[in-house]
């Protein structure tokens, strides 16, 4: 039992260059996320996947788009990438339930030059 | 508009103390509270939570209050050990009456470094 793994850890772009960042749970979660965390500022919701076949925008989607490609998967690309979105990246699964409790991945951690 | 805010961001205590860590909260219409802790390189781990409906919620050595009429709660470590040193995020989920977007998904705390020193 795996629980939330994220793949790659470590990724360097170039501005403009794209990526897709990979998330698999084996907890069969319906609810997948993906946040960033930069400095002082928590972590901000990019956009969430309450079920399979649905995805909606978060706090920030702006250059981002994602792929909730099966129950268990939920990928976040970026199209054109730029030093903003020098950042890590977490996912995340949840039951929607009780205290919604999300379970995190081990991030990426982000560097476009 | 911050909806959960942790006004320190570090704290420092020594050993077998008590931490006590903040959290203030604008919207009344969450249904729970969390808190996570996060060490460095890694994904924020779950340590306890408390429904709104209720005032104080104890696991071991963490406990959590709760108090809605100033929409503040706080996390209690007793004792502090040093294996406690890391980023402590509070955050806070959407309950049905949230509604629409807001239902289900958690706003998170911008974190607090706490820091036991032997």
């Amino acid at each position: 039992n795996a629980g939330v793994t994220q793949t790659p850890k470590f990724q360097v772009l170039k501005t403009g260059q794209s990526m897709t960042l990979q998330c698999a749970q084996d907890m069969n979660h319906n609810s997948m996320y993906w946040y960033r965390q930069d400095p002082g500022m928590g972590l901000r919701l990019i956009y969430y996947s309450a079920s399979e076949g649905t995805t909606d925008k978060g706090e920030v989607p702006n250059g981002y788009n994602v792929s909730r490609l099966n129950k268990r998967e939920f990928s976040l690309r970026l199209e054109s990438a730029a030093p903003s979105q020098t950042s890590v990246y977490f996912c995340a699964s949840s039951e929607t339930s009780g205290a919604g409790t999300q379970y995190f991945g081990p991030g990426t951690r982000l560097l476009v030059l | 508009d911050q909806q959960v805010k942790q006004n320190s961001p570090s704290l420092s205590v020594q050993e077998g103390r008590i931490s006590i860590l903040n959290c203030d909260y604008t919207n009344s219409m969450f249904d729970y509270f969390l808190w996570y802790k996060k060490y460095p390189a890694e994904g924020p781990t779950f340590l306890i939570s408390i429904s709104s409906i209720k005032d104080k919620n104890e696991d071991g050595r963490f406990t959590v209050f709760l108090n809605k009429s100033a929409k503040h709660l706080s996390l209690h470590i007793v004792p502090s050990q040093p294996g406690d040193s890391a980023v402590y995020f509070c955050a806070a989920k959407g309950g049905a009456r949230a509604g629409g977007t807001s239902y289900g998904k958690l706003t998170f705390g911008q974190g607090t470094i706490l820091t036991v020193h032997p």
